[in-house]
């Protein structure tokens, strides 16, 4: 079944490391999208990519970055965490002939 | 820019009663789509329904329709004969057509189901 999976789901991370959250579609779709989510707000755009080797950044300013060597493949990265950090990424897909988007479950990073 | 507005940050009503959640917009675009997504606790976001703005009939889905009011610029969500499985969060969104296409998105909705 085609789907978007996202890993880890929940991650406890100390300042200062780096970390990668992981995001795979098998829907076959062009565009992708990583938003975040802080508990009980709306979901802010940070990146999106409308196919490979396209990537660009949001409405929402973040220190992360991303890329996309492969269509199925658009990983988020940090590379020196911070508690300010500390809220949920959602990654979306989107085909190049709809309006919908489809998300995945979510990861919940926490910084300490 | 654009801007989603949901007014009521919880809403609860009887299994089996009708609820209707607000929501709405500020856009200079004339050609857009609007959104309700719910987001049930700790499980992925779905579509729940999708209205063009160029289209005058508000949009059904089973159980799920929209009041659409394009002058006024509201998008309310209608669930009727509600079940338990209908808890969850749910968000109001717009997006253009044009450029990146991103959603934006409302502060949401908590909708809580009684027995």
């Amino acid at each position: 079944e085609a789907d978007i999976y996202q890993t880890p789901r929940y991650l406890v991370i100390g300042t200062g490391k780096k970390i990668t959250l992981e995001c795979s579609q098998t829907m076959g779709h062009d565009k992708m999208y990583w938003y975040q989510q802080d508990p009980g707000m709306e979901l802010h755009l940070i990146h999106y990519s409308y196919g490979v080797n396209s990537t660009e950044k949001g409405d929402l300013s973040s220190e992360s970055t991303v890329s996309r060597i492969r269509t199925e493949h658009f990983p988020l990265t940090l590379e020196s965490a911070r508690p300010s950090h500390t809220s949920q990424y959602l990654c979306a897909t989107s085909p190049r002939s709809s309006t919908e988007a489809f998300f995945g479950q979510g990861t919940r990073l926490t910084v300490v | 820019a654009q801007t989603v507005t949901q007014s009521q940050p919880e809403m609860s009503v009887q299994e089996a009663e009708t609820v209707t959640l607000s929501c709405t917009y500020d856009t200079s675009e004339s050609d857009y789509y609007l959104f309700w997504y719910k987001q049930p606790p700790s499980r992925q976001m779905i579509l729940v329904i999708r209205q063009e703005a160029y289209k005058q009939q508000n949009a059904t889905e089973n159980r799920f329709s929209v009041n659409f009011q394009k002058a006024a610029k509201s998008f309310s969500l209608k669930i009727s004969d509600s079940q338990l499985g209908d808890a969850a969060m749910y968000f109001c969104a717009y997006r253009t057509p044009f450029g990146n296409e991103k959603l934006t998105f409302g502060t949401g909705t908590r909708l809580t189901i009684i027995p």
